[in-house]
């Protein structure tokens, strides 16, 4: 799996854009880009994920570098229930996902 | 997404007792189930995958003999603590991926030995 770096704490104000980093430099070809959450107490939530092209749902929005090295996951309107840990993991399928740390986003009134 | 459910979501045993998890994948079958266990304020660590009709492969450091697992079905896996200590009280949670590349969770099962 590549090794993924995320900043620990992020703070948004609840309506604005939550832009949440991830560096993946050491990412494969076959390797996908996957985010998930995790809300207190709850297991994980499926977010998005992409290969090389940005992807969006109706969730967020995954934007992927050229050389793939980084993404950024974009909440376009966050709101007071997206606050959470957010993971970003790079996974080839088949396999099981390992977490790091995550971003723990915090959304302010 | 399709549905992962997971049962109990809350357990209490006592010390030296056996207690089992399940975990439904309800709305696809699923060929591969992880289970994970995560402690206060730390990630989620997998502890072992198991792959149905076959036997689970564990992580290095998880006692195969204290965590039983069973797949016997494509929608459905237990995890079994045995002889449990308090040392074991966590959160334990469950995946079932389908083909497509995404991995779906249970919503965990709290363990508490007392």
């Amino acid at each position: 799996d590549a090794k993924t770096t995320q900043p620990p704490s992020m703070d948004c104000a609840e309506g604005r854009a939550a832009n949440l980093p991830c560096n993946h430099s050491t990412i494969s070809g076959n390797e996908y880009v996957y985010w998930y959450r995790q809300i207190h107490s709850q297991g994980p939530q499926y977010i998005i994920h992409g290969l090389k092209n940005n992807e969006t749902n109706e969730m967020a929005s995954l934007i992927i570098t050229e050389d793939r090295k980084s993404s950024t996951l974009i909440l376009p309107h966050a709101t007071l229930r997206d606050t959470a840990v957010y993971y970003c993991i790079g996974l080839s399928s088949g396999y099981a996902l390992n977490f790091g740390k995550g971003t723990s986003l915090l959304v302010t009134p | 997404g399709a549905v992962v459910s997971q049962h109990p979501s809350r357990v209490i045993c006592k010390s030296g007792t056996s207690v089992k998890i399940e975990c439904r994948s309800l709305d696809f079958q699923a060929t591969t189930m992880f289970w994970y266990r995560q402690f206060p304020k730390k990630s989620l660590m997998l502890m072992a995958t198991s792959n149905e009709g076959s036997k689970a492969t564990y992580e290095q450091g998880v006692e195969k003999d204290k965590f039983l697992i069973n797949h016997a079905s494509l929608t459905l896996s237990t995890l079994t603590v045995t002889s449990a200590h308090p040392e074991d009280s966590s959160f334990y949670i469950c995946s079932a991926k389908r083909q497509l590349p995404e991995a779906f969770f249970g919503q965990g099962t709290r363990l508490t030995v007392v």
